[in-house]
């Protein structure tokens, strides 16, 4: 069974802080993908990666950074957090060539 | 420039009735077309996709129909069930990477 897990539900930062955002999957998944989710803007694409070592910028890769130095694993890093980062922060991997993404339940993330 | 559209926010249908939900698209681009299912503080899951080939696929109570000329697509879900009620994303995707729209929330009423 397809399982992307995030190493937080819940987390609360507070202004200037580094934050690490991690993602697992186990299905030997070439892709892996971060985004956050905002109301009324859905799911927008942060940064994506196709393989160990590479990233690719999405669409609002602003104040973002990543870093997948292993195939099952793709971190997110906000760099100096600030309140308009506050989201909803959803992972999801895919086989390469694939379109379908399976996702990990999100880490709501309040930047105080 | 917001590629694929769902302009309707949310949409309340009773049980055992249909429910519509659509959506539009700019970028012709896209290869194929897929639907999320959405819980509150629960990841999407994947419900169903359709090719840019196809006009429709169907998987049990769901089916999805594309109208390319139109850049369209609805999920139609037949019958209705409290269970369905959740927020829908319509995404369209070219080279691995999807684009999502804004999402439908959908309540199925007893």
């Amino acid at each position: 069974d397809v399982k992307v897990t995030q190493s937080s539900r819940y987390l609360v930062k507070r202004t200037g802080e580094k934050v690490f955002l991690e993602c697992v999957q186990d299905m030997d998944h070439e892709n892996m993908f971060w985004y956050r989710q905002d109301p009324g803007l859905g799911l927008r694409l942060i940064y994506f990666s196709y393989d160990v070592k590479m990233k690719e910028k999405g669409d609002i890769p602003e104040g973002y950074s990543v870093s997948r130095e292993k195939k099952e694993r793709f971190s997110l890093i906000l760099e100096s957090a600030s309140t308009n980062q506050t989201s909803m922060y959803l992972c999801a991997s895919s086989l390469a060539g694939t379109d379908t993404q399976y996702f990990g339940p999100g880490t709501r993330l309040t930047v105080l | 420039d917001q590629q694929v559209k769902q302009n309707s926010p949310s949409l309340s249908v009773q049980e055992g009735r249909i429910s519509i939900l659509n959506c539009d698209y700019t970028n012709s681009m896209f290869d194929y077309f897929l639907w999320y299912k959405k819980y509150p503080a629960e990841g999407p899951t994947f419900l169903i996709s359709i090719s840019s080939i196809k006009d429709k696929n169907e998987d049990g109570r769901f089916t999805v129909f594309l109208n390319k000329s139109a850049k369209h697509l609805s999920l139609h879900i037949v019958p209705s069930q409290p269970g369905d009620s959740a927020v829908y994303f319509c995404a369209g995707g070219t080279a691995s990477k999807l684009t999502f729209g804004t999402g439908t929330r959908l309540q199925v009423t007893l």
